[in-house]
């Protein structure tokens, strides 16, 4: 299985902050990964697909880059509705995998 | 816009096979370059990938799952389903199911399966 690993796990970020989270993979997955937003008890919500591609109706502070073992998602200036748990997944291979979350909190 | 609703029990017992049902809704099941996907996620944890189905039939399962799982589709009714047997605690999780292309851009709501006697 490719395992993936976000970094950091937990982040304390204020309002207009940039924050970037990372994921590497254990081996080149070339663009397939997506990364989602979950909030408490809700499903989590696609942002960005083939690593870099900002799905449509999602802000445009949200912006992903990188291939093969290495990803970062950023956002640009940190909004009161952007704290919450993001997960990075691979879809390039056989089982699908997600890295294990990164939750954004309020500093 | 297409929907995804998850329905089933909510408790099972130990060793006794979970069965969830996804209808969706706004499209057809068949129409576009689709797979129909079930993800899972204990409660505090991370989200693990359980698999898929083509609306032809066609499946991919996690290895991990893969003898307990079995994921069919009625494109009659719109639906497709996931069913686990001989579950334990570990299985206790809200299972999601999703549309994937190259990514997974539908969810449902999720339902949550608990396993206890």
């Amino acid at each position: 299985d490719i395992q993936l690993t976000q970094s950091p796990s937990f982040l304390s970020a204020s309002v207009g902050d940039r924050v970037t989270i990372t994921c590497r993979a254990s081996q080149g997955i070339s663009s397939y990964l997506a990364w989602y937003q979950q909030k408490p008890g809700k499903a989590p919500k696609l942002l960005i697909y083939a690593a870099s591609t900002l799905q449509s109706g999602v802000p445009s502070r949200f912006s992903g880059s990188g291939s093969e073992t290495e990803f970062t998602l950023t956002i640009s200036s940190l909004q009161p509705e952007d704290f919450a748990t993001y997960y990075c997944q691979q879809l390039n291979s056989y089982p699908r995998t997600f890295g294990q979350g990164t939750k954004v909190e309020i500093k | 816009q297409v929907q995804l609703q998850e329905s089933g029990p909510g408790l099972v017992k130990p060793s006794q096979t979970l069965s969830l049902t996804c209808t969706v809704s706004g499209g057809s099941i068949s129409s576009g370059n689709y797979y129909w996907s079930w993800i899972r996620q204990p409660a505090g944890k991370g989200l693990e990938w359980i698999g898929r189905i083509y609306p032809s039939g066609s499946t991919d399962y996690n290895p991990s799952l893969k003898s307990r799982v079995t994921i069919s589709v009625d494109t009659s009714k719109n639906q497709f389903s996931l069913k686990l047997t001989s579950v334990t605690a570990a299985d206790t999780a809200v299972y999601y199911c999703t549309r994937e292309y190259n990514w997974n851009d539908c969810w449902g709501q999720g339902t949550l399966v608990t396993v206890s006697s």
